[in-house]
C-alpha cells in the first residue's frame, strides 16, 4: 500500500533509555518531515529532510537525532529519552515537484517515557 | 515570524447546525492555506487547500474554507455538521524554505444531538 509507514504504533520508554522510530514512504517522495503533537499545541516540527543525505533541524530539535541514507527512510532517534519527550510523533512526506504541498502523513507513533 | 491562529480550542455544536472553525494568518505575501482533520487515534487528512484562484475552496466531506486577503482568514464552515464531523482541525500554512508546514494549536470539535 502506498504512504508513509510508521513503526513501533505504540511505546513505552524509560527515562535515559534510547530508540528509534521508523518511517518509510514508497511514494519516492524527496521531501520528509518529523512532527511531534502535544495536547493543545498543535504539531511541532522537529527535523526535516530535502532529500538522501540532506536534513535540516525545525522548531524543536533538541534530545532527537536524524538520518536520510535512502529517499525511503527517515528514521528518528531519541538517545536519552526524557518525559518531556512523551508525545505523539508523525513523519510527513510531499514530492518536491508539488507546489501546493499536500503532506501525507502516516499514523503516528505514540511515545510514553516514564 | 508566520504564524496561524485557530481561534476556539474547542468548539461544540449540535447535529444539523452550521460549522465554523476560525483560522487567521500572519503574513506579508499570499500564503498557501490548507485544512487538516485529525480522527481519534489516527494521522492527519487534507479537507482542502488554497493555494491560488478562486478563493472559495471545496473540500471533503461537505466542508469548504473562503480565503479573505484583507482579513488575513481562511475560516472553515460546513452547513450541517454531522456526528461522525467530530475531530480535531488544523489548518497550517506552508512558508519558509523546504516547503514547511506550520500548525496552529488546532480546534476539537464536538458534535452532540
Amino acid at each position: 500500500n502506498a504512504g508513509v509507514t510508521q513503526t513501533p504504533k505504540f511505546r513505552i520508554l524509560k527515562i535515559g533509555q534510547s530508540m528509534t522510530l521508523q518511517c518509510t514512504q514508497d511514494m519516492n517522495h524527496n521531501y520528509m518531515y518529523w512532527y511531534r503533537q502535544d495536547p493543545g499545541m498543535g504539531l511541532k516540527l522537529i527535523y526535516y529532510s530535502v532529500g538522501a543525505g540532506i536534513t535540516d533541524k525545525g522548531e524543536v530539535p533538541n534530545g532527537y537525532n536524524v538520518s536520510r541514507s535512502t529517499t525511503e527512510d527517515f528514521p528518528l532517534r531519541l538517545e536519552l529519552a526524557a518525559p518531556s519527550q512523551t508525545s505523539v510523533y508523525f513523519c510527513a512526506s510531499i514530492p518536491v515537484e508539488d507546489g501546493a504541498n499536500v503532506l501525507t502523513f502516516g499514523a503516528g507513533s505514540r511515545l510514553t517515557v516514564l | 515570524a508566520q504564524s496561524v491562529t485557530q481561534l476556539g480550542s474547542h468548539v461544540s455544536v449540535s447535529e444539523g447546525a452550521l460549522v465554523l472553525l476560525r483560522c487567521n494568518y500572519s503574513s506579508s505575501v499570499p500564503p498557501y492555506l490548507f485544512w487538516y482533520v485529525q480522527y481519534p487515534n489516527q494521522g492527519l487528512q487534507l479537507l482542502l487547500k488554497y493555494t491560488t484562484g478562486a478563493t472559495l475552496v471545496k473540500g471533503i466531506n461537505g466542508f469548504e474554507a473562503e480565503f479573505k486577503k484583507s482579513e488575513t482568514s481562511f475560516h472553515l464552515t460546513k452547513p450541517s455538521a454531522h456526528m461522525s464531523d467530530a475531530a480535531e482541525y488544523f489548518c497550517p500554512r506552508r512558508g519558509g524554505t523546504a516547503s514547511k508546514l506550520t500548525f496552529g494549536t488546532g480546534t476539537r470539535l464536538q458534535v452532540t444531538l
